[in-house]
């Protein structure tokens, strides 16, 4: 079946403009996440999406940083004002079930966006 | 204290060979364990999902220690295609998941 996907799929922007980064989860999958990875870097979670629950949002870095899950499904990671230390890869993922242990909390991977930010 | 640690390598290690890498976590609280892979400048793909039982899934065997509090990867009879940087996932008490930086393998023909 289709995997989640991303677009785009890279971005170059300058500095100080506005990117929104979208996120297509797998079609039943209730958990999706954003993540960033910086080259050669491990992965820095940023925010985690919960059915209808107050998403989880302690790993944005500021509050140039937002993100927006509409009906459940698709996702928005918008990023106001860029700067060049918001390079990196965003990565979305999803998970069909909730964390806890209970299985189907695995995490499937988008392709990522590449954001360079000149 | 980070979250999850691994030994970075790199691994290199000829065809055929049995390979073992280990992560520790630090929350003893921990619910959910994890194993992926990432090649370069690509996604991760799970690999495996680690149960306390140990479980295996062909030539990869993955075993859980909550007493010691660290998770294991096994690769028998090593394959070129399995290089890659593997990456240790926990899943802390709440929302958050936590990658460890990756162990990087590289098998020689």
């Amino acid at each position: 079946g289709a995997g989640v996907s991303q677009s785009p799929s890279n971005k170059v922007t300058e500095k100080g403009k506005d990117v929104e980064l979208r996120c297509d989860p797998i079609s039943g999958h209730t958990a999706l996440y954003w993540y960033r990875q910086s080259l050669g870097q491990g992965l820095e979670f940023l925010i985690y999406f919960q059915g209808n629950s107050a998403p989880d949002k302690s790993g944005l870095p500021s509050d140039r940083f937002s993100a927006e899950r509409t009906g459940g499904s698709v996702s928005t990671l918008t990023i106001q004002r860029t700067q060049q230390e918001d390079s990196a890869v965003y990565l979305c993922a999803s998970s069909l079930a909730p964390i806890g242990g209970g299985g189907g909390d695995e995490q499937y991977f988008g392709p990522g966006t590449r954001l360079t930010v000149t | 204290r980070k979250e999850v640690e691994q030994d970075p390598g790199p691994f290199n290690v000829p065809e055929g060979a049995t390979v073992a890498f280990n992560c520790t976590y630090s929350n003893s609280a921990s619910q959910s364990f994890f194993w992926y892979r990432q090649d370069c400048r690509k996604e991760p793909k799970l690999l495996m999902s680690v149960y306390s039982s140990g479980n295996e899934d062909g030539r990869f065997t993955a075993q859980l220690n909550r007493a010691s509090q660290y998770i294991s990867l096994l690769i028998r009879d090593s394959k070129l295609s399995d290089s890659a940087t593997y990456l240790c996932v926990v899943n802390k008490a709440g929302n958050q998941f936590y990658f460890g930086t990756g162990t990087s393998l590289t098998v020689i023909p």
